[in-house]
């Protein structure tokens, strides 16, 4: 299984800093790399599909990067709804794995 | 607007059986994979079984091959998780989720969770 590993695992932040979370996969995946926000009590929402696609009404100040086994997912200036868990997933082949997630917090 | 409604969880024994719905709307439900993610309390996700728009080709965790079946009755567009042998590390919210296609794909949209626990 191709293991995903997502860094920071956690994180504090101020409204409007730039916030960047990374995830590495074990084995090359091309860009079948996709991220999602989760918020307490909450189904996953998708931000990012094929490492930088903008998925259609996610804000422009999400962005997402990388190929192979490198991936970023940026936010440039954090908003208090943004402060969530989020979640980078390969597709590259079965089983599809998920990061163990990357929680944002208020500082 | 599309909708996933997930039914069928509850409190069920260690070695029980349980059945999960998935009622979709909103979309053309041939055209879409779907798929079941499960989330432990307090943990992160983890993707459990996907099947194709046509409901051929059915896809599974590890944790799940032989105890768990994908399928999908197109007459009532709805999805099913039918959960077998369930043990207590099967304890979660269930989510369905559709995706354009079945693989190499992104999950569009999500259900609002269903709560699975097995517990004696």
């Amino acid at each position: 299984d191709i293991q995903m590993t997502q860094s920071p695992s956690s994180l504090s932040a101020s409204v409007g800093d730039r916030v960047t979370i990374t995830c590495r996969a074990s084995q090359y995946i091309a860009t079948f790399l996709n991220w999602y926000q989760q918020t307490p009590g909450k189904a996953p929402q998708l931000l990012i599909y094929g490492a930088s696609s903008l998925q259609s009404v996610v804000p422009s100040r999400f962005s997402g990067g990388g190929s192979g086994t490198d991936f970023t997912l940026t936010i440039s200036s954090l908003q208090p709804e943004d402060f969530s868990t989020y979640y980078c997933q390969q597709t590259y082949t079965t089983p599809w794995t998920f990061g163990q997630g990357t929680k944002v917090e208020i500082k | 607007e599309v909708q996933l409604l997930e039914s069928g969880g509850g409190l069920i024994q260690p070695g029980g059986s349980l059945r999960l719905s998935c009622a979709a709307s909103g979309f053309t439900f041939s055209t879409y994979a779907m798929s079941w993610v499960r989330q432990a309390p307090g943990k992160g996700l983890e993707w459990v079984s996907a099947i194709g728009g046509g409901g051929d080709g059915t896809y599974y965790a590890d944790s799940v091959r032989g105890r768990f079946t994908i399928y999908r009755d197109h007459s009532k567009n709805t999805l099913y998780l039918q959960m077998n042998s369930l043990r207590a590390e099967d304890t979660a919210v269930y989510y369905c989720a559709i995706h354009p296609q079945v693989a190499g794909s992104h999950f569009d949209y999500w259900g609002q969770g269903t709560l699975v626990t097995v517990s004696s």
